[in-house]
């Protein structure tokens, strides 16, 4: 299996531009996590969806984001307008349910920059 | 409410020197346990993790965790370090028995590798 694919993996953009972070899960996974990594907050949970309905976003820090998943293979998260201050990794991550303790896996991250 | 702790942020140690990275966790249920370490420019992947049985759980590249039920803590250790484990360490706990797949890290452990 290919794992959790992300684009782009890197992005600079310039304050104010539209984001969109795309995310394929792993076939046959049905929950999908967004996570946002900085060195100053460290790992956070922005959004999950299960069987793709979002369960809980309350992570999610403001209006400016959204995500959505259309399909069991694809999500987005999408930065409207974006600030230097979201200048973080945005992890997508999948994971199989029906049983707490399931492992979660990761993809490689996409890097945002926000000048 | 759930939590997990990570009492170091960073840990120094000479190269084939033990290391011991400590974890706590808070819960008023069973839980389950999970380390998992960041390369550096990488993603997450799972290390090891505790869903029942022993409490001596193995993972890979020689690591290995503890669980303490009364301590409340799922420290990992490894007898011999090698420069090739210099990332950082995420110990993370989801409840058991449940359907929620939402799992909560801690703010990770930078192990540094000294030569």
């Amino acid at each position: 299996d290919a794992g959790v694919i992300q684009s782009p993996r890197h992005e600079v953009t310039e304050m104010g531009q539209e984001v969109t972070l795309r995310c394929k899960p792993i076939s046959g996974h049905n929950s999908l996590f967004w996570y946002r990594q900085t060195m100053m907050r460290g790992l956070e949970l922005l959004i999950y969806f299960n069987n793709n309905v979002p369960i809980d976003d309350s992570g999610m820090p403001e209006d400016r984001f959204s995500a959505k998943m259309p399909n069991a293979s694809f999500s987005t998260l999408k930065i409207q307008p974006s600030e230097p201050r979201d200048s973080a990794v945005y992890f997508c991550a999948s994971s199989w349910t029906g049983l707490s303790g399931n492992t979660i896996y990761f993809g490689e991250g996409s890097w945002l920059t926000v000048v | 409410a759930q939590s997990v702790t990570q009492l170091d942020s960073q840990v120094p140690v000479f190269e084939e020197a033990p290391v011991e990275l400590r974890c706590n966790y808070s819960s008023s249920v069973s839980v389950y346990l999970f380390w998992y370490v960041q390369y550096p420019n990488q993603g997450l992947q799972l290390l090891l993790k505790y869903l029942s049985g022993s409490t001596l759980v193995k993972g890979i590249n020689g690591f290995e965790a503890e669980f303490n039920k009364s301590q409340t803590s799922f420290h990992l250790r490894k007898p011999s370090v090698h420069i090739s484990d210099t990332a950082e360490y995420f110990c993370a706990v989801t409840f058991s028995g449940g359907r929620d797949d939402k799992i909560i890290f801690g703010k990770g452990t930078r192990l540094h590798i000294l030569p």
